[in-house]
């Protein structure tokens, strides 16, 4: 099935500094979101973009829809030992009562040893 | 107010055999969608219901089947299990709003 680009597959962080991920896709979508999951649980929906330039904070999570309607970046400042987890983007076209969610591959975010 | 949820949590099959999934949705929401998560990586869409039928499906095959009841929970059937089958299946649930997707835990299927 078909997935989104997403990069890089993991990283490792320590405390306080800043991460950047993001997504592409050869098709384009009207709406990007970004999820985080925890082991053993559901992803857990962060960020919604739903225009093309848009960019979005939550918090010390910023997210940004890419002018071509094909990509999107999530930053996270001043990373937190409690931001390790997956973090998976994913596209939607949404249409009548359709739509469903293409994901990325995910960024595995760790701590640093 | 319950989020969504899956049951079982935990599941081990043979090769060949069936199995059924439950997924009870959100209070409020109306549709639900089934994905598949492979180890490593990103949940992959199976099909949606919506009043009871199915809207939208994804690329797998047959073996792959559902349901949703009046009271909007939902099963999701596997036939002729294979080893590839082994994998967490999530369950999300919106109501309106596509892009307010609730998801539940998961059910870690094990094919052997």
């Amino acid at each position: 099935g078909q997935q989104l680009n997403q990069s890089p597959q993991s990283m490792f962080i320590q405390e306080g500094e800043d991460v950047s991920m993001n997504c592409t896709s050869s098709s384009i979508f009207n709406t990007w979101l970004w999820y985080k999951q925890d082991p053993g649980e559901g992803p857990v929906l962060l960020i919604a973009l739903y225009k093309a330039g848009e960019l979005t904070s939550n918090g010390r999570l910023t997210a940004q829809f890419g002018i071509t309607r094909k990509d999107s970046f999530l930053n996270i400042s001043a990373s937190i030992p409690s931001d390790v987890g997956i973090y998976f983007c994913a596209g939607l076209n949404y249409g009548g009562s359709q739509g469903n969610l293409i994901f990325g591959k995910g960024t595995k975010l760790s701590v640093k040893p | 107010d319950a989020g969504v949820t899956q049951s079982p949590t935990h599941l081990i099959k043979t090769r060949g055999q069936q199995v059924t999934l439950r997924c009870s949705p959100k209070s409020g929401h109306d549709t639900v969608s089934w994905y598949q998560q492979a180890l490593g990586q990103g949940p992959q869409f199976i099909f949606q219901y919506y009043e009871e039928e199915e809207r939208q499906r994804g690329n797998f095959p047959d073996r792959f089947s559902g349901h949703q009841f009046p009271n909007y929970s939902s099963e999701l059937n596997v036939n002729a299990l294979l080893l590839g089958d082994s994998a967490l299946y999530l369950c999300a649930s919106r109501s309106g709003s596509p892009y307010g997707y609730t998801f539940g835990s998961g059910t870690r299927l094990t094919v052997v």
